[in-house]
């Protein structure tokens, strides 16, 4: 299957900090997407991207579809307590999704 | 929003049983829906592509005798995980296809389950 790698595979920051995570992948993907996921729920869309070089924001969200449309990277501004948790990238290849192997990011008050 | 309700949340189970997971979908048709496999601290693994009305499209490697899907309607997929074993332990999660949006926005996940084998 297709492999997509993130990293850092985790982060431990401090409150307020800015943090940036990024997904490559082997294959091309049309769609990018990220996701959220706290623990023991299901993963929680952020953002979507969808035009290579695109860069999208969602509050202190920013993601972007890289240029090769094999990567991409997604950044979090001015962190709080409740952006812990582990963000996954996926990318959308006809109606499946295959998802990068995660980052987790803690949160020190 | 669309909402993807999975049943239950968590279950205990004892070593040869079978165990039926529930995943709906609760404003919106899905004529397909996908079950994941998430082992801790690791990614989501695709196991199964389950179709209304037709047979569910398996994984290579994830064996369709053991994790049965039913996708009876287009709001209610099931997976069973028959005879089940501990190294079945496990959070299991669907998502479905809202066929209604763009497929980038039309996916949406079920809050897992979580299935101790004992």
């Amino acid at each position: 299957g297709q492999q997509l790698n993130q990293s850092p595979q985790s982060m431990f920051i401090q409150e307020g900090e800015d943090v940036s995570m990024n997904c490559t992948s082997s294959s091309i993907f049309n769609t990018w997407l990220w996701y959220k996921q706290d623990p023991g729920e299901g993963p929680v869309l952020l953002i979507a991207l969808y035009k290579a070089g695109e860069l999208t924001s969602n509050g202190r969200l920013t993601a972007q579809f890289g240029i090769t449309r094999k990567d991409s990277f997604l950044n979090i501004s001015a962190s709080i307590p409740s952006d812990v948790g582990i963000y996954f990238c996926a990318g959308l290849s006809g109606n499946q999704f295959y998802f990068g192997t995660g980052t987790s990011l803690t949160v020190i008050p | 929003g669309a909402v993807v309700s999975q049943h239950p949340s968590r279950v205990i189970c004892k070593s040869g049983t079978s165990v039926k997971i529930e995943c709906r979908s609760l404003d919106f048709q899905a004529t397909t829906m996908f079950w994941y496999r998430q082992f801790p601290k690791q990614s989501l693994m695709l196991m199964a592509t389950s179709n209304e009305g037709s047979k569910a499209t398996y994984e290579q490697g994830v064996e369709k005798d053991k994790f049965l899907i039913n996708h009876a309607s287009l709001t209610l997929s099931t997976l069973t995980v028959t005879s089940a074993h501990p190294e079945d332990s496990s959070f299991y999660i669907c998502s479905a296809a809202n066929t209604g949006v763009p497929a980038w926005l039309g996916y949406t996940f079920g809050s897992g389950t979580r299935l101790t084998v004992v």
